[in-house]
């Protein structure tokens, strides 16, 4: 699976929408962009996942660049609860005879009042 | 309510002192795996396992065995735990394997492990 790239902390002030950028420069043509978050030791949350297009649900939004080397995780109003623990990760479609799920260190998210 | 269930939540054991960590999801999911955290190491993937008697390990299985009986339920076990083992575990279940598209994983609220 390929590697990821994200920067360690970023902030927010709240009500504002959070950009999180992940890249993953190599990226293959079946291997599709997942985004999780952790809070405080919690166990982490599923938040979106795409292959080529931008993808929408009721937590994200997630824009992924036409070459497919990075992609941008965007929370349209942040709140106080969103401060977490992100993870870009990829996962190659089909899985193989081995199913590996690397969790980088991800990007904490503080967001502030 | 769909959920993926462990328990203990808190332990503290002593070392060589066996000790399983059991994990259940009531989803039918197919695929499940455990992970530990450490500070400064984030999650790291220590078995898993794609369907009943199917399983294999992860970037650290050192020390960690598993067991696939039944669909709904994949136990850690310990047979020895050593200090080197104080964690926080995480179990996790995904419906599929092998289609990247459907396999979000939904992870269970971690079990926090101390060996003394």
């Amino acid at each position: 699976d390929a590697k990821t790239t994200q920067p360690p902390s970023m902030d927010c002030a709240e009500g504002r929408a959070a950009n999180l950028p992940c890249n993953h420069s190599t990226i293959s043509g079946n291997e599709y962009v997942y985004w999780y978050r952790q809070i405080h030791s919690q166990g982490p949350q599923y938040i979106i996942h795409g292959l080529k297009n931008n993808e929408t649900n009721e937590m994200a939004s997630l824009i992924i660049t036409e070459d497919r080397k990075s992609s941008t995780l965007i929370l349209p109003h942040a709140t106080l609860r969103d401060t977490a623990v992100y993870y870009c990760i990829v996962r190659v479609a089909g899985g193989g005879s081995n199913y590996k799920l690397t969790f980088g260190k991800g990007t904490l998210l503080t967001v502030n009042p | 309510e769909a959920q993926v269930t462990q328990n203990p939540r808190y332990l503290i054991t002593v070392t060589g002192k066996k000790l399983t960590v059991t994990c259940s999801q009531n989803m039918n999911h197919e695929y499940m795996s455990w992970y530990r955290q450490d500070p400064g190491l984030g999650l790291r993937q220590i078995y898993y396992s794609m369907n009943v008697e199917v399983t294999d390990k992860g970037d650290v299985p050192e020390g960690y065995k598993v067991s696939r009986k039944e669909k709904r339920n994949f136990p850690l076990i310990l047979e020895s735990p050593s200090p080197n083992q104080t964690s926080l575990y995480f179990c996790a279940s995904s419906r599929t394997w092998y289609n990247a598209n459907t396999g979000e994983l939904f992870f269970g609220e971690g079990s926090r492990l101390t060996v003394l």
